[in-house]
């Protein structure tokens, strides 16, 4: 079945430092691809998405691009800052709607 | 932008007790909401599939009697925890299916429940 596997956190980096957190998928066919971010006792929130190969999702200076030929939606953001600490989710959809599958969560602590 | 609103967002309740969650969509008619639980610091387990006017589908392990799920109108579904017990305990949210624009799924806030 469908599945998304990220990288384990918790991962740890001082402010103004690249970010990477690694996702890769297992799907059939050509699901959706999203990024969650969840803030220290919130909801979900959509962070970006790609709905197709070689889309680009981004915001708030996040980045993430659908790589159909390594089956990866890596985030990057050049610069975090302390408030970008949070739990951020890779996701997978099919098209249609269907239901959303999370990968585990990566854990994120920005230092000042 | 669509919203989809959760309430309560926070309820503690005795053990024994029944407590129900509310997911409504705000601004669309959604035939079709998902109920995901997480535990304190892992991912989030899809529950059941909710769909209007049909039986609620239940993943595998899900409780269909402890948790259940109905979905009378085109904007509601409520989830009811049942003779709720302290491992109940736990983060659940909500998703929505907007099917009038190109079925994008909208999350609700989540609501944290506490069974003492």
């Amino acid at each position: 079945g469908d599945s998304v596997t990220q990288m384990e956190g918790p991962v740890t980096l001082s402010e103004e430092a690249f970010l990477t957190i690694n996702c890769t998928y297992t799907a059939t066919g050509y699901p959706s691809l999203f990024w969650y971010v969840q803030y220290p006792g919130e909801g979900l929130q959509l962070l970006l998405k790609a709905t197709k190969a070689d889309d680009k999702g981004s915001n708030k200076g996040f980045e993430a691009t659908y790589r159909k030929e390594t089956t990866s939606f890596h985030l990057e953001k050049g610069s975090v800052q302390v408030s970008d600490s949070a739990v951020y989710f890779c996701a997978l959809s099919r098209t249609g709607g269907f239901k959303t599958i999370f990968g585990a969560g990566t854990r994120l602590f920005v230092k000042a | 932008g669509a919203v989809v609103s959760q309430h309560p967002s926070r309820v503690i309740c005795k053990s024994g007790t029944s407590v129900k969650i509310e997911c409504r969509s705000l601004d669309f008619q959604a035939t079709t909401m998902f109920w995901y639980r997480q535990f304190p610091k892992q991912s989030l387990m899809l529950m059941a599939t909710s769909n209007e006017g049909s039986k609620a589908t239940y993943e595998q392990g899900v409780e269909k009697d402890k948790f259940l799920i109905n979905h009378a109108s085109l904007t509601l579904s409520t989830l009811t925890v049942t003779s709720a017990h302290p491992e109940d305990s736990s983060f659940y949210i909500c998703s929505a299916r907007d099917r009038d624009s190109g079925n994008t799924i909208y999350f609700g806030e989540g609501s944290w429940l506490t069974v003492v």
